[in-house]
């Protein structure tokens, strides 16, 4: 399968823990996303890369929240410290640059705080 | 800032019958418009788009016309099917090849 994958696809933890989740991209993508969504909404947009560089960070991205792509290939998101507030549905998209815009979603990684 | 507004759901169908999704959107620009559709248990995945003014997109049978003067990219299927069941989102991306803004998402359901 040569789509976006994630893992994990299921994540319990308990508040104050820290967690990682990772993308890798369709192979030939160069710029990678990550959004949040939680239940019964769109997606909303977190941060992205172009290759190694994030470009971008939302005002949703607190302090707490961490994200790599350090060779441009496959990226991490790390939560620290979580809270229950954070139980949501982290998804990864990848794209390639110059191509009108269409991002590849992958099955995304679910988060539930305890 | 950019936002896009659908219509609630659910919305409930029998098969066959006509089918439409409101979408407008609020943007500064000219954005390119999509329409993307989460079937059960999957991950989102691209249902058409359009990059400028006046294009329809279509795809499966289903149809959005870009209208810029009533900023407005409602989503059209004549026959729908049982296997449409999904939740659709509505979806403007303003800068080439940046972030998207979705709205809500429409969940639909078709009855046989």
């Amino acid at each position: 399968d040569t789509g976006v994958s994630q893992d994990p696809r299921h994540k319990i933890t308990k508040r104050g823990q820290n967690v990682t989740f990772r993308c890798d991209p369709i192979s030939e993508h160069n710029r990678l996303y990550w959004y949040r969504q939680t239940l019964g909404q769109g997606p909303e947009f977190l941060t992205y890369f172009q290759n190694e560089a994030q470009l971008e960070k939302s005002r949703l991205l607190s302090d707490r929240f961490s994200a790599e792509r350090p060779k441009g290939s496959f990226s991490t998101l790390e939560i620290q410290r979580t809270e229950q507030g954070d139980s949501a549905m982290y998804l990864c998209a990848s794209s390639l640059y110059g191509e009108d815009n269409e991002q590849f979603f992958g099955p995304g990684t679910r988060l539930t705080v305890l | 800032g950019d936002s896009v507004t659908q219509m609630e759901g659910p919305v409930t169908l029998s098969e066959e019958a006509f089918l439409t999704i409101n979408c407008t959107y609020t943007a500064t620009g000219y954005p390119s418009l999509f329409w993307y559709v989460q079937y059960p248990g999957e991950g989102l995945q691209l249902l058409l788009k359009a990059t400028k003014a006046d294009d329809k997109g279509s795809n499966k049978g289903f149809e959005a016309t870009y209208r810029k003067e009533t900023t407005s990219f409602h989503l059209e299927k004549g026959s729908v099917q049982v296997s449409d069941s999904a939740v659709y989102f509505c979806a403007l991306s303003e800068i080439h090849g940046q972030n998207f803004v979705f709205g809500p998402g429409t969940r639909l359901s078709v009855l046989p």
